[in-house]
């Protein structure tokens, strides 16, 4: 199947420092990419849906302007964590539609973000 | 709007134990239905599938029908193995095109 690719896989930073995570596809261009943020045995809560070339659509109660999303390329978006606090501390993945007849979703392995 | 309502965990069970786990969406139109698995540690991987009303997804001897009738698509393996530890989530596709909508996920532990 398609590979999403996340980097880094863990980060911790200090309060008050931006942090950027990448999410690639590998082997298949992503017009839509996706963004989710998980918090201790909870589910997935979906952030902010990203298309290529354009701003990202975000979810009520997202502020955009702590969480950047650049989608620059078909293969290519990043999740800017600005001015980042301890309750930012989660596990960020990303998803990307392959498009197309099926258009399936694959899932990227997360990037744990600890704020100190 | 849509939505999946799964059954809460956690679930243990011995090794080869019959394992269902419980999902109901709400939706309109004609949704496409997942479950996933999400490994300690990991993202998440898709399970398995049904795109249509009676349609059965499988893999790994995990199995889930969709049922139209019962908005359901409970997850179900007949003898499960200490492998498969880990969380478990429904979800669906509705109407918007890509977005998936989760259940709260059902964390499942298998003791030898």
């Amino acid at each position: 199947g398609a590979v999403v690719s996340q980097h880094p896989s863990w980060v911790i930073c200090k309060s008050g420092t931006s942090v950027k995570i990448e999410c690639r596809s590998l082997d298949f261009q992503a017009t839509t990419m996706f963004w989710y943020r998980q918090f201790p045995k909870q589910s997935l809560m979906l952030m902010a849906t990203s298309n290529e070339g354009s701003k990202a659509t975000y979810e009520q109660g997202v502020e955009k302007d702590k969480f950047l999303i650049n989608h620059a390329s078909l293969t290519l978006s990043t999740l800017t964590v600005t001015s980042a606090h301890p309750e930012d501390s989660s596990f960020y993945i990303c998803s990307a539609n392959t498009g197309g007849t099926y258009n399936e979703q694959f899932f990227g392995p997360g990037t744990r973000l600890t704020v100190l | 709007g849509d939505s999946v309502t799964q059954m809460e965990g956690p679930v243990t069970l011995s090794e080869e134990a019959f394992l269902t786990i419980n999902c109901t969406y709400t939706a309109t139109g004609y949704p496409s239905l997942f479950w996933y698995v999400q490994y300690p540690g990991e993202g998440l991987q898709l399970l398995l599938k049904a795109t249509k009303a009676d349609d059965k997804g499988s893999n790994k001897g995990f199995e889930a029908t969709y049922r139209k009738e019962t908005t359901s698509f409970h997850l179900e393996k007949g003898s499960v193995q200490v492998s498969d530890s880990a969380v478990y989530f429904c979800a669906l596709r509705g109407s918007t095109l890509g977005r998936l909508y989760f259940g709260r996920g059902t964390q499942l532990t298998v003791w030898p």
